[in-house]
């Protein structure tokens, strides 16, 4: 079975600007997670998609959006980057809704630097 | 809102010496509690899984406790070897869809 791919792997964008950033899933996964893991710090919890529905938010402003596609993969977007969203973003996907949901299978991350 | 919370922020030791990382978070009301390792730039791996109706679980020269009353969680690993150098975060899952809470982990180094 394939993991949890991520791309790219790094990324340098200016203050302003937009970025994407992409994820595959796991096969059989159904869920997917984003978190931002800032230098130093435990991840946060950014949202999470399902059924390609945003399916639960954290404490993320608008300009961070997403998007699950049919395969189940998915995208990040962030609009008008700020220099604090400099991160390493953390894709993770799961299986949910067939009695035992699975534990979160992570990617390796997308090291975005804003300038 | 939950918080967790790992003590201590970095720890060195001699390899050999028995690793005990610890971990606390504020609301008892948990899914599971997991450990992970995350090596410089890189992604997460699960360790252990500790089900809330556990008290714990072993992989290894790994064991990890979980008292949830207390709020509490020890990741044990025996024997430390270099490459256990890492990073090592806990993560609470707070909701039946597995979203995570972590702690800002604890950065081990293990001299040879």
């Amino acid at each position: 079975e394939t993991g949890v791919t991520q791309s790219p792997t790094h990324l340098i964008k200016t203050r302003g600007q937009q970025v994407t950033l992409r994820c595959s899933s796991q096969s059989g996964h159904n869920t997917v997670s984003w978190y931002q893991q800032a230098l130093g710090q435990g991840p946060q919890f950014i949202f999470q998609y399902y059924r390609e529905e945003e399916n639960g938010r954290g404490n993320f402003p608008p300009r961070f959006s997403g998007l699950q596609f049919p395969n189940y993969s998915s995208e990040l977007n962030v609009n008008a980057l700020e220099l604090d969203d400099s991160a390493l973003y953390l894709c993770a996907s799961s299986l949910v809704g067939t009695g035992r949901n699975s534990p979160l299978h992570f990617g390796n991350g997308t090291r975005l630097t804003v300038t | 809102k939950q918080e967790v919370t790992q003590i201590p922020a970095a720890l060195s030791v001699p390899e050999g010496e028995n690793l005990v990382l610890n971990c606390s978070f504020t609301d008892s009301a948990i899914y599971n509690l997991q450990w992970f390792r995350q090596d410089p730039g890189k992604g997460l791996t699960s360790l252990l899984l500790i089900q809330s109706s556990q008290r714990e679980q072993t992989s290894g020269r790994l064991n990890a406790s979980l008292d949830k009353s207390s709020g509490r969680s020890t990741l044990y690993i025996a024997a430390s070897q270099p490459g256990d150098s890492a990073t090592y975060l806990c993560a609470v899952t707070t909701d039946s869809w597995g979203k995570l809470q972590f702690g800002a982990g604890t950065q081990v180094v293990v001299t040879p």
